[in-house]
């Protein structure tokens, strides 16, 4: 059990510009979650993942914001013509779904900045 | 939508000193779950609590689910430097998604 992965650990980009994110989930974990957390905040509920279905998308994620997670294993979440407003940490973690008992596996995050 | 409200915000207190966290839930939950942040890290699982007037401890640390299912604390006794960080409590309805709540950040002076 290596832990939940996710790279870059930082990434910084121009307003405009489209980047991507990897996360590696803990392998036999069949839930996977998106999270985005800013200084000061808890935990913002961005989409999740059972096995490959996305299940719920966040309102507040304007289509700017795309995730996949082909094949229930590894995810990506891609942000288009990113904005100042976007810098942020982006967290994912994932879980094992047992009956209504999960505890989530945060990865390290990626922390984003938009110049 | 599920709401879950986490006070205070902040919270410094001197070393050895109490500190309690408390967490509402806008609806009757099925299970509430408690994450600590480190400064610079990622939130870490601490513990779950899913039957109705639950309490569990860890060390110094006691936790405590309501009776209605739908609020809970955590409370530490005699804090010390390795406590510092941000609680979090997250709540969860049947097999839908974790909530989380603003979390409480906690400072201690040695």
């Amino acid at each position: 059990d290596t832990g939940v992965s996710q790279n870059p650990r930082h990434k910084i980009t121009k307003r405009g510009q489209n980047v991507t994110f990897r996360c590696d989930p803990i392998s036999e974990h069949n839930r996977l979650y998106w999270y985005r957390q800013t200084l000061g905040q808890g935990p913002e509920f961005l989409t999740y993942f059972q096995n490959e279905a996305q299940l719920e998308k966040s309102r507040l994620l304007s289509d700017r914001f795309s995730a996949e997670r082909p094949k229930g294993s590894f995810s990506t979440l891609e942000i288009q013509r990113t904005e100042q407003g976007d810098s942020a940490m982006y967290l994912c973690a994932s879980s094992s779904l047992m009956g209504f008992d999960e505890k989530l596996f945060f990865g390290s995050g990626t922390q984003l900045s938009v110049l | 939508g599920q709401q879950v409200m986490q006070i205070p915000q902040y919270q410094h207190v001197q070393e050895g000193e109490d500190f309690t966290t408390y967490c509402n839930s806008s609806t009757t939950l099925s299970n509430i779950q408690w994450y600590k942040q480190r400064p610079g890290g990622h939130p870490v699982f601490l513990i779950q609590l899913v039957k109705s007037g639950e309490v569990k401890k860890q060390k110094r640390l006691t936790f405590q689910f309501g009776e209605a299912k739908k609020n809970s604390s955590l409370h530490i006794t005699a804090t010390q430097t390795t406590d510092v960080g941000t609680y979090f409590c997250a709540g969860q309805r049947g097999a839908q998604k974790l909530v989380f709540g603003q979390g409480t950040r906690l400072t201690i002076n040695p």
